[in-house]
């Protein structure tokens, strides 16, 4: 079945590095989805990206969709304490649902 | 936009026993779904809950186990009925408003621990 491959599962970084995670999947996506989860909230659509190879920015975070609208990265320059939490892709499936990449975790270390 | 109210955010129940989670939507919205999202995993669809009818659910789960009503374009329930241990996780219900394409909302969870 269709599938969306989200790697790292973690990502520790100190206060002001940058964070970066990507999605892959299984089939061409007509667009994809970025939400953020915070420690013990409920995910949060961030963007949704349509077209090939489109690029779209919010502030510090930078969304790409791939030429072959398969796979999709998220960037968060200058990671602050306030992006802590659990980023996921979702694209859409055969029957209106989302398909859910595992999440990538961002952990800013002490 | 959409604002979902989930209730309750959190019970803790007996083996056996069976809880019903409700959302409530402020505004009519085309699809609703009840995910399970184990701590640090990601989200896995139980169930698309269909208005008027009965409800489409995925693998590994079944409609004796997790019933669902949708009465309406803005109300569904979830029960988890016969709890076990096995049960305990965060359920989640969502809404999109117009289906394809569009961006899910979300109610702010369920947190279930059966004993």
């Amino acid at each position: 079945g269709q599938q969306v491959m989200q790697i790292p599962q973690y990502q520790h970084v100190q206060e002001g590095e940058d964070f970066t995670t990507y999605c892959n999947s299984s089939t061409t996506l007509s667009n994809i989805q970025w939400y953020k989860q915070r420690p013990g909230g409920h995910p949060v659509f961030l963007i949704q990206l349509v077209k090939s190879g489109e690029v779209k920015k919010q502030k510090r975070l930078t969304f790409q969709f791939g030429e072959a609208k398969k796979n999709s990265s998220l960037h968060i320059t200058a990671t602050q304490t306030t992006d802590v939490g659990t980023y996921f892709c979702a694209g859409p499936g055969s029957n209106y649902q989302l398909i859910w990449g595992a999440g990538t975790k961002l952990i800013i270390k002490p | 936009s959409a604002v979902i109210s989930q209730k309750p955010s959190r019970d803790i129940c007996q083996r056996g026993t069976s809880l019903t989670i409700q959302c409530q939507v402020d505004s009519q919205v085309t699809m609703m779904f009840w995910y399970r999202q184990q701590p640090g995993q990601s989200l896995t669809l139980i169930a698309t809950a269909n208005q008027g009818s009965e409800a489409t659910y995925e693998s590994g789960f079944v409609i004796d186990k997790f019933p669902i009503s949708r009465p309406n374009l803005t109300f569904s329930t979830l029960t988890v009925s016969n709890m076990s241990p096995e049960d305990s996780s965060i359920y989640l219900c969502s809404a999109m408003i117009q289906g394809l394409n569009t961006e899910a909302f979300f109610g702010q969870g369920t947190r279930l621990t059966v004993v």
